[in-house]
């Protein structure tokens, strides 16, 4: 069956630096989204991208965070500066098509700031 | 924005018996109501999801009700084993993609 891959599966990284957490959707499906769990909460939404664009964001999506599809088959949210509040577990998903299909997740990016 | 409530946070059954999960929303808009199954290590996976135009839902030993009127959905897992021992999410959308996520259940099932 596809899934979505991601990578890395946990990272450790110092406050104030860059972090890429990448992933690699399902190959014929067309909308990408990132969400994010910070451990002991509930899963919130970050981002959704659609024809290499950020088609709707929430509150949490500040300037720091950033997304890309540098190419056809990576998707990859950076964030540019890292606070510690940003230690959670983020996951990549994607979908077919709005409104009708299914969205499916990666097995998340472990992210820890120290 | 949408809020979900899921309860209870944590569920033990012997195995054979039924789980029920239960989850309350607050914006009447939603249509769009999936179930998650997260194992540990493992990203969550959809189990089983139902829109607004239909009451009811079944696939195999898992079935979903909802109720628009009262804005609440359920999950049902009959006949129970030890490997449906996960953390259970409900979610609830307007438009598919930006999902609001309940707090999650903890299923163990004793054999």
């Amino acid at each position: 069956e596809p899934e979505v891959t991601q990578t890395p599966s946990h990272q450790v990284t110092q406050m104030g630096q860059e972090v890429i957490l990448r992933c690699v959707p399902i190959s014929n499906h067309l909308y990408f989204y990132w969400y994010r769990q910070i451990l002991g909460q509930k899963v919130e939404f970050l981002v959704s991208f659609y024809n290499n664009e950020i088609s709707e964001k929430s509150e949490i999506f500040d300037d720091q965070f950033s997304v890309e599809r540098p190419d056809g088959s990576n998707f990859t949210l950076k964030i540019r500066s890292t606070k510690l509040e940003d230690s959670a577990m983020y996951f990549c998903a994607s979908s077919e098509e709005r409104n009708t299909n299914t969205i499916y997740f990666g097995e998340g990016s472990w992210l820890t700031v120290v | 924005g949408e809020n979900v409530e899921q309860h209870p946070s944590t569920l033990s059954v012997q195995e054979g018996d039924s789980a029920v999960i239960k989850c309350t929303y607050s914006d009447s808009a939603s249509n769009y109501f999936p179930w998650y199954k997260q194992e540990l290590g493992k990203g969550p996976q959809l189990i089983i999801d139902i829109r607004s135009n239909v009451g009811e839902k079944k696939d195999q030993r898992i079935a979903v009700t909802l109720n628009k009127t009262a804005k609440h959905f359920s999950l049902h897992i009959t006949e129970t084993q030890p490997e449906d021992s996960a953390v259970y999410f409900c979610a609830a959308s307007f438009n598919d993609y930006k999902l609001s996520f309940g707090a999650g259940t903890t299923v163990t099932v004793r054999a």
